[in-house]
């Protein structure tokens, strides 16, 4: 799987939109971009993912760059139950035989303030 | 959307015995199933992948005698801690993939929390 790069941590004020960028110059033209979120001492938590188009859920909205070689996350409203660590991660197309796993980086700690 | 349980939560057991961790599946059919381990202030580590009927697939360093993986139906894999030592203390993490409409994304499990004293 691509690597990913993110900002170590971020700050944001509650109510304030949150814009978490990400870095996977050496993605696939078939690989899909997934973000996922881990609040202290639970699992992780699926947000949104997105392959070319940019795209929008109740959570959340993805921004991927034309080139596909970045993307940005965005948290239109944050609030303090937001705080989280953030993961950016480059997933390998269906069928392939690492399909379905996941490689973490550090991830980005957003810290929502109020 | 799809939800996938761990048990248990938390366990704290005495070094030297063994302790088995659940993951479920509960609405949706996991032909594959990921196990992840994570210590404290760190990233999730994969560990191994279990598929259903087969054996699972370890990840490079990776000892399969002491973490033995099950996945018996296409709702249910264990992963069994062997003669658990204080440095398998850990955060253990399990995720699904399940087929059909389901097959994009992975959801993870709860976590559970595993103390060896």
């Amino acid at each position: 799987d691509a690597k990913t790069t993110q900002p170590t941590s971020m700050d944001c004020a509650e109510g304030r939109a949150a814009n978490l960028p990400c870095n996977h110059s050496t993605i696939s033209g078939n690989e899909y971009v997934y973000w996922y979120r881990q609040i202290h001492s639970q699992g992780p938590q699926y947000i949104i993912h997105g392959l070319k188009n940019n795209e929008t859920n109740e959570m959340a909205s993805l921004i991927i760059t034309e080139d596909r070689k970045s993307s940005t996350l965005i948290l239109p409203h944050a609030t303090l139950r937001d705080t989280a660590v953030y993961y950016c991660i480059v997933r390998a197309p269906a069928g392939g035989t690492s399909y379905g796993k996941l490689t973490f980086g550090q991830g980005t700690i957003l810290t929502v303030h109020p | 959307g799809a939800v996938v349980s761990q048990h248990p939560s938390w366990v704290i057991c005495k070094s030297g015995t063994s302790v088995k961790i659940e993951c479920r599946s509960l609405d949706f059919q996991a032909t594959t199933m990921f196990w992840y381990r994570q210590f404290p202030k760190q990233s999730l580590m994969l560990m191994a992948t279990s598929n259903e009927g087969s054996k699972a697939t370890y990840e490079q360093g990776v000892e399969k005698d002491k973490f033995l993986i099950n996945h018996a139906s296409l709702t249910l894999s264990t992963l069994t801690v062997t003669s658990a030592h204080p440095e398998d203390s850990s955060f253990y993490i399990c995720s699904a993939r399940g087929g059909g409409e389901l097959g994009n994304t992975i959801y993870f499990g709860e976590g559970s929390w595993l103390t060896v004293v």
